[in-house]
């Protein structure tokens, strides 16, 4: 059965400081992982990683894959009240279907 | 649309009574999603459509759940007979393909009393 863990599943912080989210997966087909922001209910997509070692960056957020060692981070730089959100990493396997297989989260609140 | 529409966004449902969700992807997509998502927990996979077939109802909890896409576009999801187990947010999301990150609607909030 595929598997995704996230940790911290939760992390509370000061405007400005930096965050690493971190998550590691088992899966049998890999094809790629995504990583969503989910605010109140639609998650928002963020990136989808399907090479190791090419980091991806979108403003202050950038994220990373290693399939040797099966896991990514997404790390978020200067961080603002605006970033407090749940994020939500996925793996899709490619198993027929192309569904997504999540982890539980993070829950990150960023304090002014 | 500009984006994945779903209706209602809350449901009140007696334990018992069926409901039907309703999703309308973005135009043009051809895959098309349902998850469900439990309090504190990620989206689960529930079935997946590709433009009017469905080729992938293997996450569909028990068959009381039913998902239809008649026409290759909007998608209903059914539950018969409601149990309070069923409370969750229901996710729809649409994508343009296979290597595609997808779009998620903003759910539908039901709650089984």
């Amino acid at each position: 059965e595929d598997k995704v863990v996230q940790s911290p599943l939760s992390l509370v912080v000061h405007e400005g400081d930096t965050v690493t989210l971190n998550c590691s997966y088992e899966v049998t087909n890999f094809r790629s992982l995504l990583w969503y922001k989910q605010e109140k209910k639609a998650p928002t997509f963020l990136f989808m990683l399907t090479s190791s070692g090419i980091e991806k960056k979108s403003g202050r957020l950038s994220s990373i894959l290693d399939k040797k060692e099966l896991f990514s981070i997404l790390n978020i730089t200067a961080t603002q009240t605006g970033d407090s959100a749940v994020y939500l990493c996925a793996v899709n396997s490619g198993a027929g279907s192309y569904q997504l297989t999540f982890g539980k989260g993070t829950k990150l609140s960023v304090i002014p | 649309g500009a984006g994945v529409s779903q209706s209602p966004r809350y449901k009140v449902a007696k334990r018992g009574q069926d409901v039907a969700l309703r999703c309308d992807p973005i135009s043009g997509h051809v895959s098309l999603f349902w998850y469900q998502q439990a309090l504190g927990q990620g989206p689960e996979f529930l079935t997946y459509f590709q433009n009017e077939a469905q080729l992938d109802k293997s996450g569909l909890p028990s068959d009381r759940f039913f998902a239809e896409r008649p026409e290759g576009s909007v998608s209903t999801l059914k539950i018969q007979r409601t149990q309070q187990e069923d409370s969750a947010v229901y996710l729809c999301a649409s994508s343009p393909g296979q290597a595609y990150g997808y779009t998620f609607g903003s759910g539908t909030r039901l709650t089984v009393v």
